[in-house]
């Protein structure tokens, strides 16, 4: 199995900053890679695909980027309603594994 | 407006079966894999499996093959999860999820709402 290694694992931000989370496959995945966002008793929301392409409908403050087993998400400038558990997840070879989660909270 | 609509919550006992749905409505149930999504109380998602309706192509993680059965009955656009003999770390929520093409076991852009299952003696 593809280990996927979400760093941070909770992360405090305010309004407005600009925030990264990081993901790490044990090999390589040749971008396929999605970041998905969770909401409390919510389903996950796909955000971005493919690495960097961004899924219909999300703000175009998020952001992706990477390459062969590193991988990151940005959000440019933080809106109250991007606090949020935040994962992401190979889509490479099954299984297809998560990471293990990065909570974003309001400082 | 293509969507993903689970059987209701679930409270089972250890040892019994259980058999949990996910009708797709809105799209070729055919032509798109369907996946099952565990969540335990508290923890991150873990992809379980994947099944294509419209061979019954099988996937499933190595933590969970043996342990659940996923299955999909094409004439009612329907995807199954179910347990022979339930345990409780069974416990949590359940997502089926489409992905975001029909030409492979991609991402997953449609979830459903989930099915919570409880096992408590």
């Amino acid at each position: 199995d593809i280990q996927m290694t979400q760093s941070p694992s909770s992360l405090s931000a305010s309004v407005g900053d600009r925030v990264t989370i990081t993901c790490r496959a044990s090999q390589g995945i040749s971008n396929s890679l999605a970041w998905y966002q969770q909401k409390p008793g919510k389903a996950p929301k796909l955000l971005l695909y493919a690495a960097s392409r961004l899924e219909s409908g999300v703000p175009s403050r998020f952001s992706g980027s990477g390459s062969g087993t590193d991988y990151t998400l940005t959000i440019s400038s933080l809106q109250p309603e991007d606090f949020a558990t935040y994962y992401c997840q190979q889509y490479y070879s099954t299984p297809h594994t998560f990471g293990q989660g990065t909570k974003l909270e309001i400082k | 407006e293509v969507q993903l609509v689970q059987s209701g919550a679930e409270v089972k006992k250890p040892g019994e079966s259980l058999k949990i749905s996910c009708k797709g409505s809105g799209y070729s149930f055919t032509s798109y894999w369907i996946g099952w999504v565990r969540q335990m109380p508290g923890k991150g998602l873990e992809w379980m499996g994947i099944i294509y309706p419209g061979d019954s192509d099988t996937r499933y993680s190595p933590s969970f093959q043996g342990q659940v059965t996923i299955s999909a009955d094409k004439s009612i656009s329907t995807a199954y999860l179910q347990w022979s003999s339930l345990k409780a770390s069974d416990t949590a929520m359940y997502y089926c999820a489409r992905p975001f093409v029909s030409s492979g076991p991609d991402a997953f852009d449609i979830w459903g709402q989930g099915t919570m299952v409880t096992v408590s003696s």
